[in-house]
């Protein structure tokens, strides 16, 4: 059973960068059947879509955080990754991890998410 | 701000069946397939419908999904207390430079 994980801070300072990465176990990042992305949803509010990456490296943004945000992967780890840059309050938030299917057009899988609160 | 919109709320008593409009336009809903999450209070969202009408295995057959044009919808049938969770539509825009989108969010109640 596929299973994704998010880790990192909890808190975080405004105006320094987020970072969280996520854990994939039970099956291979490295499928081209699959992309894998992050998602926010700020306490209370709806889901947000934040960026996408293939097993290549190869990503795509949320045109409004796109000048704040990158993703990375690491194959080797089976684990991919999101920095946001400059937080401010805005950006407080549960993010999860998810597996978008090619094949499913859907995230088919979801990590349990993780809360990130941007204060001093 | 989402550019799928969802009814803030619907209701409807054990038994019975609820709908849940998603509205778009021809750069999202019109040209791409539709998925539905349903996220239980406390919970990560989970995939209930996706390409705008086939569920997921272990998904019961009284969720539903269609689509028309620029809309899609969610059928519920046979409610019960367990259904009761926020429901988001989803998928891309190719306006926004095939950015992934999510509907507004739907809360479900069961009287």
């Amino acid at each position: 059973q596929l299973q994704l994980q998010e880790s990192g801070p909890g808190l975080v300072k405004p105006s320094e960068t987020l970072s969280l990465t996520c854990t994939v176990s039970g099956g291979s990042i490295s499928s081209s059947r699959y992309y894998w992305g992050w998602i926010r949803q700020p306490p209370g509010k709806g889901l947000e879509w934040i960026a996408s990456i293939y097993y290549t490296g190869s990503a795509s943004y949320n045109p409004s955080l796109e000048s704040r945000v990158t993703m990375s992967v690491d194959t080797s780890k089976n684990q991919f990754s999101l920095r946001l840059t400059s937080v401010t309050a805005a950006d407080t938030a549960v993010y999860y991890c998810a597996r978008f299917g090619r094949g499913k057009w859907s995230f088919d899988y979801w990590g349990q998410g993780t809360l990130v609160t941007v204060s001093s | 701000q989402s550019v799928l919109t969802q009814p803030p709320s619907v209701s409807a008593a054990p038994g019975q069946k609820v709908t849940i409009s998603c509205s778009g336009s021809s750069s999202n809903i019109g040209n791409n397939y539709v998925s539905w999450y349903q996220q239980l209070p406390g919970t990560a969202p989970k995939l209930l419908i996706y390409e705008n009408n086939q569920r997921p295995s272990g998904i019961p057959d009284r969720f539903s999904g269609s689509k028309s044009g620029t809309s899609a919808t969610l059928g519920i049938t046979g409610l019960q207390t367990g259904d009761e969770a926020d429901y988001y539509c989803g998928t891309w825009d190719i306006s926004l430079s095939a950015a992934r989108v999510f509907g507004t969010g739907t809360k479900v109640t069961v009287l």
